[in-house]
């Protein structure tokens, strides 16, 4: 069964509004948190790297007041689109490493996909 | 800069036949090789992975190559099955990195019945 989860798995939003989305580790604890963007037919572009207790880390190009990440827990990470418009439209996907896991203990959510009018 | 680069967006193969997907690399600091398969509107699911000290990893119908000289790997998958038609992603990381994965574009694999 899953074990990140992702809510919502879709929105639709009118331009201007914000959108919350939530990415949960369901059966382990992760401090770590992957947020990505993936534009159609290309390949997942890493956002962020969330931080439990401490600020997330942005990839060079996304602006962090626009792109708010908040973890507030060790299974919870939370990625709110400020101010939509258009061009935020996109299928947004986290993922979680388990604890002293390798790489390949990185376990993805289901996705979002959000539609701004 | 990409640093991992899938050449072929897609990739069409008779079912039963074996598929080879192929990925390169530029970062010689890549130490762990990941292969995901993605369905549309999901997430990626993990499917095999390498790591540096290896040539060769195999898991039931999946066997991942990696050839560090040439800075490549590849997938292959046989016998090939109509559920295996999916994008397949190919994803590095270094040890330092903090399980930081950096992806290909992707291949789209197609298996014809």
């Amino acid at each position: 069964g899953a074990v990140v989860s992702q809510h919502p798995s879709r929105v639709i939003c009118k331009s201007g509004t914000s959108v919350k989305i939530e990415c949960r580790s369901l059966d382990f604890q992760a401090t770590t948190m992957f947020w990505y963007r993936q534009f159609p037919k290309q390949s997942l572009m890493l956002m962020a790297t969330s931080n439990e207790g401490s600020k997330a880390t942005y990839e060079q190009g996304v602006e962090k007041d626009k792109f708010l990440i908040n973890h507030a827990s060790l299974t919870l990470s939370t990625l709110t689109v400020t101010s939509a418009h258009p061009e935020d439209s996109s299928f947004y996907i986290c993922s979680a490493p388990r604890l002293a896991g390798g790489p390949d203990t990185q376990y993805f959510g289901p996705g979002t996909r959000l539609t701004v009018l | 800069d990409q640093q991992v680069k899938q050449n072929s967006p897609s990739l069409s193969v008779q079912e039963g036949r074996i598929s080879i997907l192929n990925c390169d690399y530029t970062n010689s600091m890549f130490d762990y090789f990941l292969w995901y398969k993605k369905y549309p509107a999901e997430g990626p699911t993990f499917l095999i992975s390498i790591s540096s000290i290896k040539d060769k990893n195999e898991d039931g119908r999946f066997t991942v190559f990696l050839n560090k000289s040439a800075k490549h790997l590849s997938l292959h998958i046989v016998p090939s099955q109509p559920g295996d038609s999916a994008v397949y992603f190919c994803a590095a990381s270094s040890s330092d990195s903090n399980y930081q994965l950096i992806w290909g574009a992707g291949t789209k694999l197609i298996i014809k019945p």
